[in-house]
């Protein structure tokens, strides 16, 4: 099945500052790269995803890039805000792989006022 | 419209009990899912069924198993909970644009 690799684990930035998220996949067939927000004690909400046929997409101030010849795509978050702290999980679907969907590990992200 | 709805939220077991997590949906989704989440860890999958009368096993499928009652419902089974199933439970289902949704969660503890 798809390996996702998620980098960094952890990440601590000041309140303004932006943030970025990087995820590598191995399975060239992948083509739908969600992200995922986690609050604390909360469930995993979708915050934005990306197809194949697309290299970038933004909402406001949150957009992912995607590299299909390198095989990662991205999250940035730019003028973080404490509501931003929260664990963040990337996740890639092969178009083969009927529902079979996995997660990157996560990334804790801490913003500080 | 309720979403995806897991029960219970809570619940306490001790080495060797069996329980069942209850999860439906009320979206229509084809996809279902059960995941589980230990403290500070990423979101693991245990079972998937992509639709109704089909499931297949996930990345952690060991100690437990699944039902696909109908297309609303997607239950999991502890037949003999250990100490290492204590975790957070997430059930899940897919829209067709790919999107997942996910219910509250249900809080395991086997003692």
């Amino acid at each position: 099945g798809e390996n996702v690799e998620q980098h960094p684990s952890t990440l601590s930035v000041q309140e303004g500052d932006s943030a970025v998220i990087k995820c590598t996949y191995s399975d060239s067939a992948s083509n739908y790269f969600p992200w995922y927000k986690q609050e604390l004690g909360k469930r995993p909400q979708l915050i934005i995803d990306i197809r194949s046929n697309v290299g970038e997409k933004k909402d406001q101030r949150i957009a992912v890039t995607l590299n299909k010849t390198a095989k990662h795509f991205s999250l940035h978050i730019t003028e973080t805000q404490p509501e931003d702290s929260a664990v963040y999980f990337c996740a890639a679907i092969p178009e083969t792989s009927g529902s079979r969907l996995t997660f990157g590990e996560g990334t804790q992200l801490t913003v500080n006022p | 419209n309720a979403g995806v709805t897991q029960t219970p939220k809570f619940q306490v077991l001790k080495t060797g009990q069996s329980m069942t997590l209850q999860c439906a949906q009320d979206m229509n989704h084809n996809s279902m899912y059960w995941y589980r989440q230990d403290p500070g860890m990423g979101l693991r999958l245990i079972y998937y069924s992509a639709s109704e009368g089909t499931t297949d096993k996930g990345e952690v499928p060991n100690g437990y198993n699944v039902s696909r009652l109908n297309k609303r419902e997607f239950s999991l089974r502890l037949e003999s909970a250990a100490p290492s199933q204590t975790s957070v439970y997430f059930c899940a289902s897919r829209r067709w644009t790919g999107e997942l949704f996910f219910g509250e969660g249900s809080r395991l503890t086997v003692l």
